[in-house]
């Protein structure tokens, strides 16, 4: 089946610093992949959809000068969480939609951010 | 959107029991459903999905029910095995969303020795 990786699985980092999380469709290739934010015990967020070669696509209410996307290949997205402050603690997810369908996501296994 | 400050509803059963998750959408318009399951600290995983022209679809030990009548969906899990607590959560597509999928508050399912 289509498997979708993250990179880092889980990063502790310092208030007012950046950081990059990496999602790759590792067998297949993503035209589209989407980014989530998860709070404990609650849903998953859409925070924006990621376009290969095109600016990326932010939900209401997610600041895009905040948290960057890059699609710069069919097989990578990348989320920069730039200043971070401790209200940025969450568990991001990542998905890519496997073509020529656009219904079906393939999930990554998550990346757990905690800003000290 | 994002459901800040709810807990997620528990649904607590029986080893060897069916399980029976709800789930209410919101849009009449969806005609794409998904049922995912989450274990903690790891991402969604694919259950099963039903499109709108079905009312009942069945995988292995799973069944999903769809009631467009009153917007509601249900997963029904057989003979429940500890491997499945773990959240649960519905998602919906809505025609002309490019993909994007619409995801339900999530129902924790804990399975009992």
């Amino acid at each position: 089946g289509a498997v979708v990786s993250q990179h880092p699985s889980r990063v502790i980092c310092k208030s007012g610093t950046s950081v990059k999380i990496e999602c790759r469709s590792l067998d297949f290739q993503a035209t589209t992949m989407f980014w989530y934010r998860q709070f404990p015990k609650q849903s998953l967020m859409l925070m924006a959809t990621s376009n290969e070669g095109s600016k990326a696509t932010y939900e209401q209410g997610v600041e895009k000068d905040k948290f960057l996307i890059n699609h710069a290949s069919l097989t990578l997205s990348t989320l920069t969480v730039t200043s971070a402050h401790p209200e940025d603690s969450s568990f991001y997810i990542c998905s890519a939609l496997a073509e020529p369908s656009t219904d079906t996501q393939y999930f990554g296994p998550g990346t757990r951010l905690t800003v000290l | 959107g994002e459901s800040v400050g709810l807990h997620l509803p528990t649904l607590s059963v029986q080893e060897g029991d069916n399980s029976i998750i709800n789930c209410a959408y919101s849009n009449s318009a969806s005609d794409y459903f998904i049922w995912y399951k989450q274990e903690s600290g790891k991402g969604p995983q694919f259950i099963i999905d039903i499109r709108s022209n079905m009312d009942k679809r069945q995988g292995q030990r799973v069944t999903v029910l769809l009631n467009k009548t009153v917007k509601h969906l249900s997963l029904q899990i057989a003979a429940t095995q500890p491997g499945d607590s773990a959240v649960y959560f519905c998602a919906e597509i809505r025609p002309g969303s490019w993909g994007k999928l619409q995801f339900g508050a999530g129902t924790q399912v804990v399975v009992t020795p």
